[in-house]
């Protein structure tokens, strides 16, 4: 089973602020998704991604299959950013049940 | 632009006590999930359904029941719940029966057993 680790568990950071949370695994992966979770509990998908790097407004999330490695980055943090930021890989069968899911980074962007 | 749809958000049941936790999407998905949520771990699968029709066990099943109603229905069933079982449970969905379509989630219930 793929291993994920997830760095920092926790990030305060002031308003404005770049933000960068990673994610690392053990196995080689045919994906790597990352959700956002609000505090009132939904779970969103942000990204999913094989290779190279994807953009959506102010996010931004690069993976480096050699390194087996991602990272999630935030521009311009603003309050409505903070959430737990969850990475999830899927593994290289390909079944519905192939995800492995971090613990997740708990963001608070103060103002 | 309902998207998948849990119900209900809140429950508490004794020990023994039995209810089923239901879901729906209505984004004409393949595959439904169940996962529970517990502090200091990552998403866990209890059941899936690849496809209408068919149904298989996760990571950590014992316990739970399910049926995949139809292709827009996927409910759990805990027939003898235990305090073990206290956990935020998501449903979700994605298109394909692969890990590498975006998955679509519902809003949780918050299960308490005592």
């Amino acid at each position: 089973k793929n291993e994920v680790e997830q760095s920092p568990q926790n990030l305060t950071a002031q308003e404005g602020e770049f933000i960068t949370i990673n994610c690392s695994y053990s196995v080689g992966i045919s994906a790597l998704h990352w959700l956002q979770q609000h505090p009132g509990g939904g779970i969103v998908s942000l990204f999913m991604l094989s290779s190279g790097k994807k953009k959506h407004g102010r996010l931004i999330a690069t993976i480096n299959i050699q390194e087996k490695h991602s990272s999630l980055h935030i521009t311009a943090s603003h309050p409505r950013d903070s959430a737990v930021y969850i990475c999830a890989v899927s593994n290289r069968r390909g079944g519905a049940d192939g995800l492995t899911f971090g613990k997740g980074t708990h963001l608070i962007i103060q103002p | 632009n309902a998207g998948v749809t849990q119900t209900p958000k809140f429950q508490v049941l004794k020990t023994g006590q039995s209810m089923t936790l239901q879901c729906a999407q209505d984004m004409n998905h393949n595959s439904m999930y169940w996962y529970r949520q517990d502090p200091g771990m990552g998403l866990r699968l209890i059941y899936y359904s690849a496809s209408e029709g068919t149904t298989d066990k996760g990571e950590v099943p014992n316990g739970y029941n399910v049926s995949r109603l139809n292709k827009r229905e996927f409910s759990l069933r805990l027939e003898s719940a235990a305090p073990s079982q206290t956990s935020v449970y998501f449903c979700a969905s994605s298109t394909t029966g692969t890990p590498n379509s975006p998955l679509h989630f519902g809003n949780g219930t918050r299960l308490t057993v005592t």
